[in-house]
């Protein structure tokens, strides 16, 4: 069954502070997996979007990585703003399908 | 939001009532999606189209129905509300299909059924 499972589920962090979160799937064929951020209230926004030969992509303070052989992928936050407090949402796709597969997501709350 | 509007954005509706939600999108984009997002689950699929009057159903499309009779405009129906519909519902736009392509949300509706 295709699945993307994301972790931690919620993640507390000083400003400032750098920050990692991963996401680890089972989707086949792979095609490309997808980073949102999602303030309250309001719609998905991307991040990244990464193929299997993309090991790493940026942008600016976000840097994803991508790892296809172990099937798992990072997002990192650099010296992070009260203004990255949202949710992060992790999405793979399968090749040859135009439908998504959604991780449930990891709230990160960043404190002055 | 990427040149989309959906309507209305709050939602208080009774058991049994139907209700339509409207995405609109300026973008001249082909493909429009409709998804439910609901504590401790992944966005999910209910509904999404690939051209005008060219729908096909998500993962969660049961007491859902679609139509698209306009490329800018994708409405999603739900022709008896159950508490279970209770949820904040997405559109999305892509230009291609969703698997290669960007995908861009809208505002959301958050609906409530009583």
């Amino acid at each position: 069954k295709n699945q993307v499972e994301q972790s931690p589920q919620s993640l507390i962090i000083l400003e400032g502070k750098n920050c990692t979160l991963q996401c680890n799937y089972t989707v086949s064929p792979f095609s490309n997996l997808r980073w949102y951020k999602q303030d309250t209230g309001r719609g998905p926004v991307s991040l990244t979007i990464m193929t299997f030969s993309e090991n790493t992509k940026s942008n600016g303070r976000y840097t994803a990585t991508l790892d296809a052989d172990t099937k798992q992928s990072s997002l990192h936050i650099t010296a992070s703003q009260l203004s990255d407090s949202a949710s992060y949402i992790c999405v793979v796709s399968a090749l040859n399908t135009d439908k998504l597969i959604f991780g449930t997501g990891t709230r990160l709350q960043v404190f002055p | 939001d990427a040149g989309i509007t959906q309507s209305p954005r709050h939602k208080v509706t009774e058991t049994g009532t139907p209700v339509t939600l409207r995405c609109h999108q300026t973008e001249n984009h082909r493909y429009m999606y409709w998804y439910r997002q609901d504590p401790g689950h992944g966005l999910r699929l209910i509904h999404y189209s690939y051209g005008v009057k060219d729908t096909d159903k998500g993962e969660v499309s049961d007491g859902y129905s679609v139509s698209r009779s306009k490329t800018e405009d994708f409405l999603l129906t739900l022709e008896s509300a159950t508490s279970s519909q209770t949820s904040v519902y997405f559109c999305a736009i892509s230009d291609r299909g969703a698997g290669v392509a960007e995908q861009y949300f809208g505002p959301g509706t958050r609906l409530t059924v009583t």
